[in-house]
């Protein structure tokens, strides 16, 4: 069945530090992998996806099938990356599957 | 609209009481998909619909949970007899076709006291 675990319920860096989110996946198959993102009061949005294989924010994923893993990168923090992050992919039911998310804190 | 729109933001009901959740997707936008946002639960999965398909139900948690999606656009989440578990923030989303990236609405929070 697919399942997306984040390990870390919180990560906590001070900015200009580089910072890394977990993610890893169980799915049969090539899966499509994504990175949303819920700043404080905002609504959930699409932070990126890895087919596209873009950089957003200073933010990159790289799919590694070897360890079924789409950790998040960004090599130096900034405050304004406070946030919470959940990783996603598509489910059986043509949803898709969160992990519980990761709440990033990024320190002065 | 420009973006999927939830009604209303924030509900209080009392327990035993039903309540009705509206969203209002991206035109177009023929998947809708709504969740539920609990502290430490992440997003759980409740209903999805595609076009005018009868949605698959299975994700909902009780029988007391039903949503409807009239003509392709529009998306009721109905609770009846609310329960105090049910307190959480109802996100629905929608896209343009299954499995690919979504855009949220901005949730309707729900307490049940």
């Amino acid at each position: 069945a697919q399942r997306v675990t984040q390990p870390e319920k919180l990560l906590s860096v001070f900015k200009g530090a580089p910072v890394e989110l977990k993610c890893n996946y169980s799915y049969s198959g090539s899966p499509e992998l994504f990175w949303y993102v819920q700043y404080s009061r905002q609504r959930l949005q699409l932070l990126l996806r890895h087919i596209s294989r873009e950089s957003i924010k200073g933010f990159t994923a790289d799919l590694n099938k070897g360890e079924t893993s789409f950790h998040l990168k960004k090599p130096f923090a900034q405050e304004e990356d406070s946030a919470m992050y959940y990783c996603a992919l598509p489910g059986s039911q043509g949803n898709l599957i969160f992990g519980k998310g990761t709440k990033l804190s990024v320190k002065p | 609209g420009a973006g999927v729109s939830q009604s209303p933001s924030n509900k209080v009901t009392e327990k035993g009481k039903d309540v009705e959740l509206r969203c209002d997707p991206i035109s177009g936008h023929t998947a809708l998909y709504w969740y539920r946002q609990s502290l430490g639960q992440g997003l759980e999965f409740l209903i999805y619909f595609q076009g005018n398909s009868a949605p698959d139900k299975s994700g909902l948690p009780s029988d007391r949970f039903s949503a409807e999606r009239t003509g392709g656009s529009v998306s009721t989440l109905t609770i009846q007899r609310t329960q105090q578990e049910d307190s959480a923030v109802y996100l629905c989303a929608s896209s343009s076709q299954s499995g690919s990236g979504y855009t949220f609405g901005s949730g309707t929070r729900l307490t049940v006291v």
